[in-house]
C-alpha cells in the first residue's frame, strides 16, 4: 500500500531548463509535505516543504506546488544545474507526529 | 555541530549471523527514526522513538529485527539471524519536534550485505 508515489523513476534535463518532479499521495490525513535530495553514498537532505494550508512555497530556484483536491504535489527547479543531479524523494507527514512516508524517488540528471 | 553518526558504514556478513547497526542522533533532538532503503521498496520506516520511547514499530519486518534506544544519544538496530533479503542501506535520522513536522536529519547510512 504505497501512500506516496512518484511515478517517474528518472528525468533528464538540459542545464538551464526547468525540472519538474511529480508526486501523488492517497492519504487525506497528510497535511505536511517535503522534498528531500539524495546524492550517492549520502543520506537524504531536506530541500523544501509545504503545509497543506498553502498551495505554493518558493525557496530560491526551488518551488513546490500543492494541489490538495488532486492529492498531487510537484517540485520545480529552475534553472536546473549539473549539481542538481541526484535522487529526489517526496515525503508526507501528519502534523501530529514527525513520521515521514516517502515516495520511491526520481533520479534527475542535468546535462551540461 | 556534528550530524547524525552511523556505524558501521559498510557491513558484509554471512546468513545467520547477528548484525548490529548503531546511531548517534544530533544532540537535543527528541525523535529518532530507522529507515531502510531497497531498490524494490524505496525508503521505508522501520521504527521510530520519541524521547527514547518506541512509538511505532509497525514497519519492523519480522521478529528478527529489534531496536533499542537506551539513552538520548544512542540507538541500535539489531538483526538476528540475518538473511540475504535483509541486504539494504539502513538510515538513521533524528529531528526536533519544536522545529516542525518532518524535517529529518539523516546519517550517511549503513550498507548491509548478507551473503
Amino acid at each position: 500500500d504505497q501512500q506516496v508515489k512518484q511515478n517517474s523513476p528518472s528525468l533528464s534535463v538540459q542545464e538551464g531548463r526547468i525540472s519538474i518532479l511529480n508526486c501523488d499521495y492517497t492519504n487525506s490525513m497528510f497535511d505536511y509535505f517535503l522534498w528531500y535530495k539524495k546524492y550517492p553514498a549520502e543520506g537524504p537532505t531536506f530541500l523544501i516543504s509545504i503545509s497543506s494550508i498553502k498551495d505554493k512555497n518558493e525557496d530560491g530556484r526551488f518551488t513546490v506546488f500543492l494541489n490538495k483536491s488532486a492529492k498531487h504535489l510537484s517540485l520545480h527547479i529552475v534553472p536546473s544545474q549539473p549539481g542538481d543531479s541526484a535522487v529526489y524523494f517526496c515525503a508526507a507527514s501528519k502534523a501530529a507526529g514527525n513520521k515521514l512516508t516517502f515516495g520511491g524517488g526520481t533520479r534527475v540528471l542535468v546535462k551540461p | 555541530d556534528a550530524g547524525v553518526i552511523q556505524s558501521p558504514r559498510h557491513e558484509v556478513t554471512e546468513m545467520g549471523q547477528e548484525v548490529t547497526l548503531r546511531c548517534k542522533p544530533i544532540s537535543g533532538h527528541d525523535y529518532l527514526f530507522w529507515y531502510r532503503q531497497t531498490m524494490m521498496r524505496g525508503l521505508e520506516l522501520l521504527i521510530y522513538f520519541n524521547n527514547n520511547v518506541p512509538i511505532d514499530d509497525s514497519g519492523m519486518p519480522e521478529d528478527r529485527f529489534s531496536a533499542k534506544m537506551p539513552n538520548a544519544s544512542f540507538s541500535t538496530l539489531k538483526i538476528q539471524p540475518s538473511e540475504p533479503r535483509d541486504s539494504a542501506v539502513y538510515f538513521c535520522a533524528s529531528s526536533f519536534s519544536k522545529k516542525g513536522p518532518g524535517e529529518l536529519f539523516f546519517g550517511e547510512g549503513s550498507r548491509l550485505t548478507v551473503l
